[in-house]
């Protein structure tokens, strides 16, 4: 079951903050981040694994709820490096089909000067 | 540590060949590579989970008679598009778990693949 990502986009100036919202109807084993530029691969920024855990570095910094049915991902003061389409995944065990991750549809997120 | 590598980088192919894509993990161990390709402006899909000595499992609906994956060894798997059509052009991306992780743990990306079938 695919994740929800909202918003689907953002346009912000730099240094403004933003938050992307991840959520799913049943709980979770792990939620991961990842920002990919236009072209590249995806490039990992976090994974949390516990409910009512947050985690963060730089200015980037993340949340998954109690429940672990609901993740936040939160850009302080952004910077123009910020600028791509941030995508949640989910870990889904499929019970005999392919495990993996479902990633949700992307928030794009543009930071102008 | 823990990179992930893919090759080719891109590559074209005329309709009806076959194309193989190798993903290496160059500094560990790992049981399990997942496959996911992704479409333009789409997000990344599932395709497969490779599971070393095994057989891979599918996604339902990717075809697994089109998409041929082995796992050979602990640092290497291969997709291969058979009979690559058109429609089969995408960006290619694998991933790997670390042997001494929990398989829902991080995973490692490869740096893609994208195939272009004229």
């Amino acid at each position: 079951q695919q994740p929800v990502q909202s918003p689907q986009a953002v346009i912000l100036r730099e240094g403004e903050d933003a938050v992307i919202n991840c959520s799913s109807s049943k709980a979770l084993y792990s939620v991961h981040w990842y920002r990919q530029k236009h072209g590249e691969a995806p490039v990992f920024l976090m994974i949390l694994l516990k409910g009512g855990e947050q985690k963060g570095h730089d200015k980037i910094s993340a949340s998954f709820n109690e429940k672990k049915q609901q993740s936040s991902l939160y850009l302080t003061a952004s910077q123009l490096s910020y600028s791509g389409t941030y995508f949640c995944g989910t870990w889904r065990n499929s019970g005999g089909g392919a495990d993996g991750l479902t990633f949700g549809k992307g928030t794009h997120l543009i930071i102008q000067p | 540590g823990a990179v992930v590598s893919q090759h080719p980088s891109w590559v074209i192919c005329k309709s009806g060949t076959s194309v193989k894509i190798e993903c290496r993990s160059l500094d560990f161990q790992a049981t399990t590579m997942f496959w996911y390709r992704q479409f333009p402006k789409q997000s990344l899909m599932l395709m497969a989970t490779s599971n070393e000595g095994s057989k891979a499992t599918y996604e339902q609906g990717v075809e697994k008679d089109k998409f041929l994956i082995n796992h050979a060894s602990l640092t290497l798997s291969t997709l291969t598009v058979t009979s690559a059509h058109p429609e089969d052009s995408s960006f290619y991306i694998c991933s790997a778990t670390p042997l001494a992780g929990a398989v829902y743990g991080q995973q490692y990306f490869g740096p893609g693949t994208r195939l272009t079938v004229t």
